[in-house]
């Protein structure tokens, strides 16, 4: 069946550190995958997205890995701040391009002062 | 730029009562824009994609009868829910795809704020 994972625990981290969250999926074949951040009680707000020819994404203190041989997708959040507390989703596409993304449950990330 | 709107934010209403939510976009055009709803805790669940001129695709397991949706127009979409019942209480979002004319899309969905709906 297809499976979009990320790790339901919270990830808490001390201000300052890298925070390295997981997205793994199995039985897609996405052409892109995307990062949003959801604050409670608000729609999701985009980050980065990432094509299935590209291995890493960048953009300010965020990075985004992309390895379609394993099904994974690794987000990076350096030098991380209490403001970068947040869920972070993962979505791929699931209709090879046609924009029907399918969520991940999410990583609540809490970045402590 | 890329801001989607919904109204209301928030509607209590009573059971089997039928309830409107808009979704604008408001400084771009959307061909297609996207319902999902979300659980507490859970992740967003994609309701139907609603098409400019067209009717909208429902999800398996969405009731079309029950979640209307109507896009008029090329920034507004709207979601009904008709006979509203309490397990219809959730926080409904929606998203749409930047048309950039000529038939070229942006890949990555600009969402609305959400509308919590809680059916008494």
């Amino acid at each position: 069946s297809q499976k979009i994972e990320q790790n339901s625990e919270a990830l808490n981290i001390q201000e300052g550190k890298t925070a390295t969250l997981t997205c793994n999926y199995t039985n897609y074949s996405p052409a892109y995958l995307q990062w949003y951040r959801q604050d409670p009680g608000r729609g999701p707000v985009f980050l980065l997205l990432i094509r299935e020819n590209e291995k890493e994404k960048r953009k300010e203190r965020l990075k985004v890995t992309f390895d379609t041989t394993l099904k994974q997708s690794l987000f990076h959040i350096t030098a991380s701040q209490p403001a970068d507390s947040a869920t972070y989703l993962c979505a791929l596409d699931s209709s090879g391009g046609y924009n029907k993304l399918i969520f991940g449950a999410g990583t609540r990330l809490a970045v402590h002062p | 730029g890329a801001v989607v709107s919904q109204h209301p934010s928030w509607v209590i209403c009573k059971s089997g009562t039928s309830v409107k939510i808009e979704c604008r976009s408001l400084d771009f055009q959307a061909t297609t824009m996207f319902w999902y709803r979300q659980f507490p805790k859970q992740s967003l669940m994609l309701m139907a994609t609603s098409n400019e001129g067209s009717k909208a695709t429902y999800e398996q397991g969405v009731e079309k009868d029950k979640f209307l949706i109507n896009h008029a127009s090329l920034t507004l979409s709207t979601l009904t829910v008709t006979s509203a019942h309490p397990e219809d209480s959730s926080f409904y979002i929606c998203s749409a795809r930047a048309n950039f004319g000529q038939g070229a899309f942006t890949d990555t969905q600009y969402f609305g704020p959400g509308t919590r709906l809680t059916v008494l």
